[in-house]
């Protein structure tokens, strides 16, 4: 069966830290790949996304994902924490091959400290 | 998040009621889906659509009906509205995979309470 699976649902790191955000997925197909941001009481923006070609993405605000086919994973990183990334973060995926489902995984809110 | 129209924006119900929340987009996109949205569970897919005339079941299905009569709407109905179906709803469109998709636009969400 397809899942997403996002490691840790609330993650905080200090400003100017590393930021490691999880994603494992399961699938027989290959997969489409995404991470969305989610600020409080706001609707869903695009960080980055992977379809194919290149499997290191980079996106939006410093973010970026590398696709691991053979560990199933999609992990977000950010060199160096800002305050303003604070937000829920989402891991998608697409799965094809017929069934047409984008799955979301149930999200990890990052914290960010001075 | 341009193009896909989603209304109403706020809605309160009463059990039992029942409502549709409207989902519009002027894309062209083919594939359309709703999800609800719940603290710690991140989005659910509920229904979606593959094009006009087509209607498939995602992962929370049961309460909810859709229709895709036109390729631009993608109505979703609760028919007699239950507590446990109070979320945030977001509609999403996009390009069929087959035409080199890549980007879903969501709706800005309906924030549904039902009492």
């Amino acid at each position: 069966a397809q899942s997403v699976t996002q490691l840790g649902s609330h993650v905080s790191v200090s400003e100017g830290a590393l930021v490691l955000l999880r994603c494992n997925y399961s699938s027989s197909v290959p997969p489409y790949l995404f991470w969305y941001v989610q600020y409080p009481n706001q609707g869903l923006q695009l960080l980055l996304k992977y379809t194919t070609g290149a499997t290191l993405v980079k996106g939006i605000n410093g973010f970026e994902a590398e696709f691991k086919k053979s560990e199933t994973s999609f992990h977000l990183t950010k060199p160096s924490a800002h305050m303003s990334d604070a937000a829920e973060y989402f891991c998608a995926v697409f799965f094809s091959g017929g069934y047409n489902k984008l799955i979301f995984g149930a999200g990890t809110r990052l914290a960010v400290h001075p | 998040n341009a193009g896909v129209t989603q209304t109403p924006k706020f809605q309160v119900l009463k059990t039992g009621q029942s409502m549709t929340l409207q989902c519009a987009q002027d894309m062209n996109h083919e594939y359309m889906s709703w999800y609800r949205q719940d603290p710690g569970m991140g989005l659910r897919l509920i229904h979606y659509s593959v094009g006009a005339g087509i209607t498939d079941q995602g992962e929370v299905p049961n309460g909810y009906n859709v229709s895709r009569s036109t390729t631009e709407d993608f109505p979703l109905r609760l028919l007699s509205a239950a507590p446990s179906q109070t979320s945030v709803y977001f509609c999403a469109s996009s390009y069929s995979p087959g035409q080199g998709w890549n980007t879903i636009y969501f709706g800005e969400g309906s924030w549904l309470t039902v009492v």
